[in-house]
């Protein structure tokens, strides 16, 4: 079955504790990228990367890390989080560049910040 | 001015009506469109998407672009209770630079179809 998986589904964390959280997708997907959704705010992508070792910011990047050392792999890296992180988070793919690619989303984790 | 704007809503309608939901976007470039689903606490899934001015109907949804306006549409016709749950619109960009295959969302549409 084709999906995008992400781990945890649930976390809740103190500031300053560095968390991953894991995004893989077993399409053979070139593209993939980190949105956050904010009540009001609608989903702002956080990074995205276009293939192995090539990534760039989005929309809302800063206090977030991201690497792409496998095609499946892309996890989102929070050095040292802050309550202003607390927010649902969706990792997604899509096959390539290509307008006509469907992006996929995973099931979403939703981070609290204490 | 925002890439794709949606009206908020609430939209409120009653079982076997039709539902319209609207969309506007700014670049005059944009080459796709999608209509996304997102009930609460779940994550987006796609139901359209539309690449060419005109009509694309898919069972009860129909997607409407018109590229001159600026304008993409989703009808969903015989409304059902099942169909509350807010509605995203996205558009991809035309290719350049920084903004290359990114797909930009719309805050959402709550639809809420009451029996």
């Amino acid at each position: 079955e084709a999906q995008v998986t992400q781990n945890p589904r649930y976390l809740i964390t103190v500031t300053g504790k560095k968390l991953t959280v894991t995004c893989s997708q077993n399409m053979n997907h070139e593209y993939m990228s980190w949105y956050r959704q904010d009540p009001g705010l609608g989903l702002r992508q956080i990074y995205y990367s276009m293939n192995v070792e090539v990534t760039d910011k989005g929309d809302v990047p800063e206090g977030y890390k991201v690497s792409r050392k496998e095609k499946r792999n892309f996890p989102l890296i929070l050095e040292s989080p802050s309550p202003n992180q607390t927010s649902l988070y969706f990792c997604a793919s899509r096959l390539n560049l290509l307008a006509k690619n469907i992006q996929y989303f995973g099931a979403g984790t939703r981070l609290s910040v204490l | 001015q925002k890439e794709v704007e949606q009206n908020s809503g609430p939209l409120s309608v009653p079982e076997g009506a039709i539902a319209s939901l609207n969309c506007t976007y700014s670049d005059r470039g944009s080459q796709s469109f999608f209509w996304y689903r997102q009930y609460s606490g779940k994550s987006p899934e796609l139901i359209m998407s539309i690449y060419s001015n005109g009509d694309k109907e898919d069972g009860r949804f129909t997607a409407q672009l018109n590229k001159a306006s600026q304008y993409v549409s989703l009808l969903i016709r015989d409304s059902q209770p099942s169909d509350s749950a807010t509605y995203l619109c996205a558009v991809r960009r035309s290719d350049r630079g920084s903004t290359l295959g990114r797909l930009y969302f719309g805050r959402g549409t709550q639809l809420t179809v009451w029996p």
